[in-house]
């Protein structure tokens, strides 16, 4: 049972373009949705976060969409740099639940292209 | 601000033997919880701390599994007669102790190999 589901595995783009990474989830408890970039060998590294009260949140290059409805969110990185080749993990988590656990997505490797 | 540490960063072991994966917590999080991740997937929650009390644990978590936090501060992760399939990377995160739902910080993690 995948609660967290990221369908694309992998993603290119031009350098300057715009990247824009999809999530869906399932349960409609998770109230608070995060997305981490992680490179090899390394722990994933925080960017962004909504909660479900909002349905967008900037931050720099990053901002993050949430459509509830939909029980969707995205995130979009304008422009696109080389360094931002890596693998890029959608997490959610339900308020109260185990300290907050997060449950993640299997995650989408993008490649920026100079 | 330090940061979440692991130690050892890699770890080779035969099948059989115990190891032991120690998580430094950001020092004023409350918090700390383990998680897993195999090659080609997300991590995965093991279990979580509020200060030393171990408050819940997954089903992924076999009873050759053990992790502590006695003092509150760092804690350990141990497995016992490891296996084959118990080769991950295994991370540790921090977060502070807030009403409403908070960011984890991750660590470095362990990569634990079981020949």
């Amino acid at each position: 049972d995948q609660q967290v589901k990221q369908n694309s595995p992998s993603l290119s783009v031009q350098e300057g373009r715009i990247s824009i990474l999809n999530c869906d989830y399932t349960n409609s408890m998770f109230d608070y949705f995060l997305w981490y970039k992680k490179y090899p060998a390394e722990g994933p590294t925080f960017l962004i976060s909504i909660s479900s009260i909002k349905d967008k949140n900037e931050d720099g290059r990053f901002t993050v969409f949430l459509n509830k409805s939909a029980k969707h969110l995205s995130l979009h990185i304008v422009p696109s740099q080389p360094g931002d080749s890596a693998v890029y993990f959608c997490a959610a988590s339900e308020s109260g639940a185990a300290g907050n656990k997060l449950t993640f997505g299997g995650g989408t490797r993008v490649l920026v292209k100079p | 601000d330090t940061g979440v540490s692991q130690d050892p960063r890699h770890k080779i072991t035969k099948r059989g033997q115990n190891v032991t994966f120690r998580c430094d917590p950001i020092s004023e999080h409350n918090r700390l919880y383990w998680y897993r991740q195999t090659l080609g997937q997300g991590p995965e929650f093991l279990t979580y701390f509020q200060n030393e009390a171990q408050l819940e644990k997954s089903r992924l978590l076999s009873d050759r599994f053990s992790a502590e936090r006695p003092k509150g501060s760092f804690s350990t992760l141990e497995i016992q007669r490891t296996e084959q399939g118990d080769s991950a990377m295994y991370l540790c995160a921090s977060s502070p102790d807030l009403l409403n739902a908070d960011t984890q910080y991750f660590g470095p993690g362990t990569r634990l190999t079981v020949l």
